[in-house]
């Protein structure tokens, strides 16, 4: 089983739906991140949580909230999908004391119609 | 305020060419630094990363990249490059402290025959 799941792989949705994307993580690590990558910008950060009671907003937040339901589940909800937000999403987890940077799921793509 | 410019968000070089990767970062104070690699569908692997300790690093795949502070610059390079080194490439920083990455546009490395 892959370090860090996440579901769906693939999501299409209709605008103004309320979506959930999923993160789970067998790594045993306390922080956690929720990236969007769209071509020619990189991946830019949206949420992310030093542990289960610590959520931090990131450079893109709005429209997005998080929860933080275990240390090991971190999942990402789009209240009111639009078309804007479609992107590939990725969830991360890090053990930053050993400065080992992020491992990394394989992404959802989400595409808003 | 960390930040991470990549030159170039699409590189092109023939089979056994060198292959040259720019990265330029900003950090107002020592930085961390990583070089992921994406393959198509798939989701980022570390290649290589600096956390001040020698200033030229090796990565997997043979890939390396040096840290020159005096230039602000990371690039990553490979002697020659193989058809299997396609893929998209992030520069990505992290102050210490910081505890999250800012990553750059990425560079779209494509290798010809």
């Amino acid at each position: 089983d892959a370090d860090v799941t996440q579901t769906p792989r693939n999501r299409i949705t209709k605008t103004g739906k309320r979506i959930m994307l999923e993160c789970s993580q067998t790594k045993g690590h306390d922080r956690m991140y929720w990236y969007r990558q769209d071509p020619g910008l990189g991946l830019r950060l949206i949420y992310y949580s030093f542990d289960v009671k610590d959520i931090n907003k990131g450079e893109i937040s709005d429209g997005y909230s998080v929860s933080r339901q275990a240390q090991a589940k971190f999942s990402l909800s789009l209240e009111s999908a639009i078309p804007n937000q479609t992107a590939l999403y990725f969830c991360a987890t890090s053990d930053w004391n050993r400065v080992h940077g992020y491992t990394f799921g394989s992404g959802t793509r989400l595409t808003v119609v | 305020a960390q930040s991470v410019t990549q030159l170039g968000s699409h590189v092109s070089v023939s089979e056994g060419a060198l292959v040259l990767l720019r990265c330029n970062y900003s950090s107002s104070v020592p930085p961390y630094l990583f070089w992921y690699v994406q393959y198509p569908n798939q989701g980022l692997q570390l290649l290589l990363k600096y956390t001040s300790a020698a200033t030229l690093v090796k990565g997997i795949n043979g890939f390396e990249a040096e840290f020159k502070k005096s230039e602000t610059s990371f690039h990553l390079t490979k002697p020659s490059a193989h058809m299997s080194d396609a893929a998209e490439y992030f520069c990505a920083v992290s102050e210490e402290g910081a505890q999250k990455l800012v990553f750059g546009q990425g560079t779209r490395l494509t290798i010809n025959p």
